[in-house]
């Protein structure tokens, strides 16, 4: 079936620093793709998505483009905040079917 | 008020006991679906609804069951707990027309002892 693998965290990083989240799937079909980020002691907030190859989705400074070739959907940011420290998860979706989530990857960002 | 409530934000309960979750929506979406967060693991999927009369197991259905009472409502129920049900429990809603637009309840945590 439908899966996502993400790289396991935690991520450390420092203020400013450059951030990336990879992220692969396996699907049949052409599945739509999702960054989800949850902050502590909340729940899941869609962060970006992309529905067809090549798009790139963006929001506050993070992107990640659906490539095709490589079934890949990472996300980077050029300088990342303290603020920016959550768990983050690569998702699939396919029509007719539930969200897919990967196993999520915490950022932890030090000033 | 959010858009998507669960109740209770919190439960402790004993093994064996009878548990419900219940998850209410003021989105107006036709699409209910029940996850389990548990650390490492992700979000799994438990039960899904796309309609008052359609209910769908998930990837963990196991010990779990579901009613959806109106378009609105949502209950997942625990009809003897085990501790390895103990997790974050979170209910989320779509729209038939938005499929990928989904918005999440604030979750609720469940220990069982």
């Amino acid at each position: 079936g439908d899966s996502v693998t993400q790289m396991e965290g935690p991520v450390t990083l420092s203020e400013e620093a450059f951030l990336t989240i990879n992220c692969t799937y396996t699907a049949t079909g052409y599945p739509s793709l999702f960054w989800y980020v949850q902050y502590p002691g909340e729940g899941l907030q869609l962060l970006l998505k992309a529905t067809k190859a090549d798009d790139k989705g963006s929001n506050k400074g993070f992107e990640a483009t659906y490539r095709k070739e490589t079934t890949s959907f990472h996300l980077e940011k050029g300088s990342v905040q303290v603020s920016d420290s959550a768990v983050y998860f690569c998702a699939l979706a396919q029509a007719g079917t539930a969200l897919i989530f990967g196993k999520g990857t915490t950022l932890s960002v030090s000033s | 008020d959010a858009d998507v409530t669960q109740t209770p934000r919190n439960r402790i309960t004993k093994t064996g006991k009878r548990i419900m979750l219940e998850c209410s929506q003021t989105k107006g979406h036709d699409r209910m679906y029940w996850y389990r967060q548990d650390p490492g693991l992700g979000l799994r999927l438990i039960y899904y609804s796309f309609d008052v009369k359609d209910i769908n197991k998930g990837e963990i259905s196991d010990g779990y069951s579901v009613s959806r009472q109106a378009q609105a409502k949502f209950s997942l129920s625990l009809e003897s707990a085990i501790p390895n049900q103990t997790a974050l429990y979170f209910c989320a809603t779509s729209r038939q027309g938005d499929p990928y637009g989904y918005t999440f309840g604030s979750g609720t945590r469940l220990t069982v002892v």
